[in-house]
């Protein structure tokens, strides 16, 4: 299995322009995580899906941050207009959670460094 | 609310000494308690997870940690470090009440292994 892939892996722009970033899961995966890491603030859940759902959406830290999952095998972020405190790591994140059981192993994808000039 | 707090942004060991980096959690219900290591550039790698099974937990790369409710601690060993093992380290913690799946990250220690 190829992982979690995540598009671009860089990605620089200006102020006030539209960013999206991709994500697609691992195969067969019921659950999709966005998070935010940056040094200020760590490492932070912006959203999360079940089987294509927003499930807590609590995390994002303004309406310029969209987030969709269409279907099973991709997601994206989306940040218009983008602002330079956006600046930071994004990555995905997706996991299978067996029937019974109450979760499992998050795996996560490379990240996309974003750089807002 | 859940959280964990990581004692120490930067821990620098010796190879082959004790590696020892800490992880004290807050919640109002049993938790999930998690260990994840991050290498440059790359995403978060699961080390070893806390489900209210064992409370000596053994994970991947000879790291185990250890649930102590009585101290809210959750601190991560390895008996001899390694030069591969430098990298950071991230304790996070999930509860019932968000069913699980939602993990609150402490803001990681950074490991130095020195020849």
């Amino acid at each position: 299995d190829a992982g979690v892939i995540q598009s671009p892996r860089h990605e620089v722009t200006e102020m006030g322009q539209e960013v999206t970033l991709r994500c697609k899961p691992i195969s067969g995966h019921d659950y999709l995580f966005w998070y935010r890491q940056t040094m200020m603030r760590g490492l932070e859940l912006l959203i999360y899906f079940n089987n294509n759902v927003p499930i807590d959406d609590s995390g994002m830290p303004e309406d310029r941050f969209s987030a969709k999952m269409p279907n099973a095998s991709f997601s994206t972020l989306k940040i218009q207009p983008s602002e330079p405190r956006d600046s930071a790591v994004y990555f995905c994140a997706s996991s299978l959670v067996p029937p019974g059981e109450k979760l499992h192993e998050q795996y996560f994808g490379p990240g996309t460094r974003l750089t807002v000039t | 609310a859940q959280s964990v707090t990581q004692l120490g942004s930067h821990v620098s060991v010796s190879e082959g000494a004790l590696v020892l980096l800490r992880c004290n959690y807050s919640s109002s219900v049993p938790p999930y308690l998690f260990w994840y290591v991050q290498y440059p550039n790359q995403g978060l790698q699961l080390l070893l997870k806390y489900t209210s099974a064992a409370t000596l937990v053994k994970g991947i790369n000879g790291f185990e940690a250890e649930f102590k409710k009585s101290e809210t601690s959750f601190h991560l060993t390895k008996p001899s470090a390694h030069m591969s093992d430098a990298a950071e380290y991230f304790c996070a913690v999930s509860e019932k009440n968000t069913g699980f799946q939602k993990l609150v990250f402490g803001t990681g220690t950074r490991l130095l292994v020195s020849p």
